[in-house]
């Protein structure tokens, strides 16, 4: 199995709080790619990493920033967290890019409840 | 733009019968394409994936799928349904920096 683990593995918070979830990696894959997982909407991408320092956004990044000081780390910030919020979280990497043929490996997830 | 619709939100099969799980995508560019599989309360794991070369892509757990260009398809089969094999499965599209990926088919199997 790929290196990554995310933390925390659960949380409830509350409205207008703000929340970090952090996804840590041991394979040294350049890539690094947050997602929500919601029911009938599959996995939607949040933000993803190209690089130290390099990021964008993807398709649902209101309410949302990432941060990436290090290869290993790519940190989920929610600045005030809202009920909408409330899903499962998952980290993916990647060596390459999908049009190169590279495909992602996913973290266990993060399951986030805001109340 | 880029999307991949899954037909059938929930499949069920019987033990020993034929697993066919739909995958349609639309791409601007040469697509790669992926399944991935995800267990009760576990992350995603790849299942197999078209790059290029053969149209047909063996995966694990006996599982293969063919990337069909003229229908923008690519259907995931299984020759006989196991019990072990009920999970959720996304197909996914990769024209890009991106990943893009269906709504999910949820896969049941009857003793």
């Amino acid at each position: 199995d790929a290196g990554i683990t995310q933390s925390p593995r659960h949380k409830v918070t509350e409205t207008g709080t703000p929340v970090t979830l952090r996804c840590h990696q041991t394979e040294n894959h350049r890539y690094m790619y947050w997602y929500r997982q919601d029911p009938g909407h599959g996995l939607r991408l949040i933000h993803y990493s190209y690089g130290v320092k390099d990021t964008d956004k993807g398709e649902v990044s209101d309410g949302y920033s990432v941060s990436r000081s290090k290869t290993e780390d790519f940190l989920l910030t929610l600045e005030s967290a809202t009920s909408s919020q409330t899903s499962v979280y998952f980290c993916a990497i990647s060596a390459t890019l999908g049009r190169r043929g590279g495909e992602q490996f996913f973290g266990p997830g993060t399951r986030l409840t805001v109340l | 733009a880029q999307s991949v619709t899954q037909l059938g939100s929930h499949v069920s099969v019987s033990e020993g019968a034929l697993v066919l799980l739909r995958c349609n995508y639309s791409s601007s560019v040469p697509p790669y394409l992926f399944w991935y599989v995800q267990y009760p309360n576990q992350g995603l794991q790849l299942l197999l994936k078209y790059t290029t070369g053969a149209t047909l892509v063996k995966g694990i757990n006996g599982f293969e799928a063919e990337f069909k260009k003229s229908e923008t398809s690519f259907h995931l089969t299984k020759p006989s349904a196991h019990m072990s094999d009920a999970a959720e499965y996304f197909c996914a599209v990769s024209p890009g920096n991106q990943f893009y990926f269906g709504t999910g088919t949820s896969l049941t199997v009857i003793p």
